[in-house]
């Protein structure tokens, strides 16, 4: 069965910084790979997707992630963090396995941005 | 507008008691999925409904029971044999039974045993 690790259940960063959160996947198939951003007490927003396209993806808000197999890494980046990127951010594998379409989510990362 | 609606927001539940939360989505979309959220935890599967009348178990069904009686609503229901119910519960859906389609979320229901 695929899974996904995040790596740092909290991340702080300036505003400004350059944001990184990090993901990596098991998967014995190529994946598909996406990740999601939740606000306090609300659902789960797609950020971006990878789908074999492209290895490196572009999102909303101006997160980009790049997939690389070799690491077995899906890791998401923004140049330079805004306040409104707060948030709970999701890494997730879609199943591949069965017929059945699923996704696994990773533990999250919150990310705290500061003045 | 189109989205998926969940209700109550926030639902308290008595010892012994079952308790059912409401997920009703306009998206016309075939499949339905309802996660459970706990802190540090990430979202963990609890049932899925790929089409009307026709659902599975998650990774943790065990005291929860679901119904797809119309392909708008999945509610799911907490029973007294789910012996930790607290946590936040989100519905998503999604168009179609392809694996690289979007999930579409809810603003998900607090539970909380009194």
């Amino acid at each position: 069965a695929q899974s996904v690790t995040q790596l740092g259940s909290h991340v702080s960063v300036s505003e400004g910084a350059l944001v990184l959160l990090r993901c990596n996947y098991s998967s014995s198939v190529p994946p598909y790979l996406f990740w999601y951003v939740q606000y306090p007490n609300q659902g789960l927003q797609l950020l971006l997707k990878y789908t074999s396209a492209a290895t490196l993806v572009k999102g909303i808000n101006g997160f980009e992630a790049e997939f690389k197999k070799s690491e077995t890494s899906f890791h998401l980046t923004k140049p330079s963090a805004h306040m409104s990127d707060a948030a709970e951010y999701f890494c997730a594998v879609s199943d591949l396995t069965g017929t059945a379409s699923k996704l696994t989510f990773g533990t999250g990362t919150r990310l705290q941005v500061t003045l | 507008d189109g989205g998926i609606t969940q209700s109550p927001k926030y639902l308290f539940r008595k010892e012994g008691q079952n308790v059912t939360l409401s997920c009703e989505q306009n998206l016309n979309h075939d499949a339905m999925y309802w996660y459970r959220q706990d802190p540090g935890q990430g979202l963990r599967l609890i049932y899925y409904s790929q089409i009307v009348n026709d659902f599975q178990k998650g990774d943790i069904a065990e005291g929860y029971s679901v119904s797809r009686e119309k392909k708008e609503s999945f509610p799911l229901t907490v029973t007294s044999a789910q012996k930790n119910p607290t946590a936040f519960y989100l519905c998503a859906s999604k168009f179609g039974q392809t694996t690289n389609e979007k999930l579409f979320f809810g603003s998900g229901t607090q539970l909380s045993v009194l």
